[in-house]
């Protein structure tokens, strides 16, 4: 079953503008992470937030963590045409900084960012 | 260059011909798994392995098989490939045994059973 969901499935915007996606997530996790796929390529990992942190950056990307609502966001601040890919969350389930060794991604959302 | 290597990158094949997808990861990473990719189910995991002669089920492995006799090489089998097994699949590797870390992944592997 799938462990985390994203929302919204599909975002499109204007360069310039920022973006959110929200992923939400069933069971206690280790980590949440966060993926970037171009078209039919491999993914490629952007940012990893611990099960014990609420708040996480990397240069124009901010992660939030909410383990009581079981939810993540990812926002990309001052988007451009390049951002244009699908996004990732994934689960690393487990719980007390054990991993279970499972991680689990959602289905995804479509960004495009037009110039 | 670190890297993890999927072959072959793209395949037609019949129903029920024996196939496998070779996966190498140069990074003496403990960690590996393969997921598929299809329209609108995301990426699911078929199998993972923590460690050499260590593999776990993972959401979907009915119709594969999986073997880690080495570190390096996490081979996916299909021992009779069915149309529903049409599918992009990936190889993903990661430092930590317990797959706590990134995943780095190979470009793919783009399957069709005819």
């Amino acid at each position: 079953s799938q462990q985390g969901e994203e929302d919204p499935q599909a975002l499109s915007i204007q360069e310039g503008e920022n973006a959110t996606m929200n992923c939400s997530y069933k069971t206690s996790i280790n980590n949440l992470q966060w993926y970037r796929q171009n078209s039919g390529r491999g993914l490629v990992h952007l940012i990893l937030i611990r099960s014990n942190e609420r708040e996480k950056h990397s240069g124009r990307l901010r992660v939030t963590l909410d383990t009581s609502k079981k939810s993540s966001s990812l926002l990309i601040t001052a988007s451009r045409a390049a951002d244009t890919a699908s996004y990732f969350c994934a689960t690393d389930e487990g719980a007390g900084g054990t991993s279970y060794g499972k991680l689990t991604f959602g289905q995804g959302t479509i960004l495009t960012v037009h110039p | 260059e670190a890297q993890v290597t999927q072959n072959p990158r793209y395949l037609i094949t019949v129903t029920g011909k024996k196939l496998t997808v070779t996966c190498s990861q140069n990074m003496n990473h403990e960690y590996m798994s393969w997921y598929r990719q299809d329209p609108g189910l995301g990426l699911r995991q078929i199998y993972y392995s923590m460690n050499v002669e260590v593999t776990d089920k993972g959401d979907v492995p009915e119709g594969y098989k999986v073997s880690r006799k080495e570190k390096r090489n996490f081979p996916l089998i299909l021992e009779s490939p069915s149309p529903n097994q049409t599918s992009l699949y990936f190889c993903a590797s990661s430092l930590r045994g317990r797959g706590t870390g990134e995943l780095f992944f190979g470009e793919g592997s783009r399957l069709t059973v005819l």
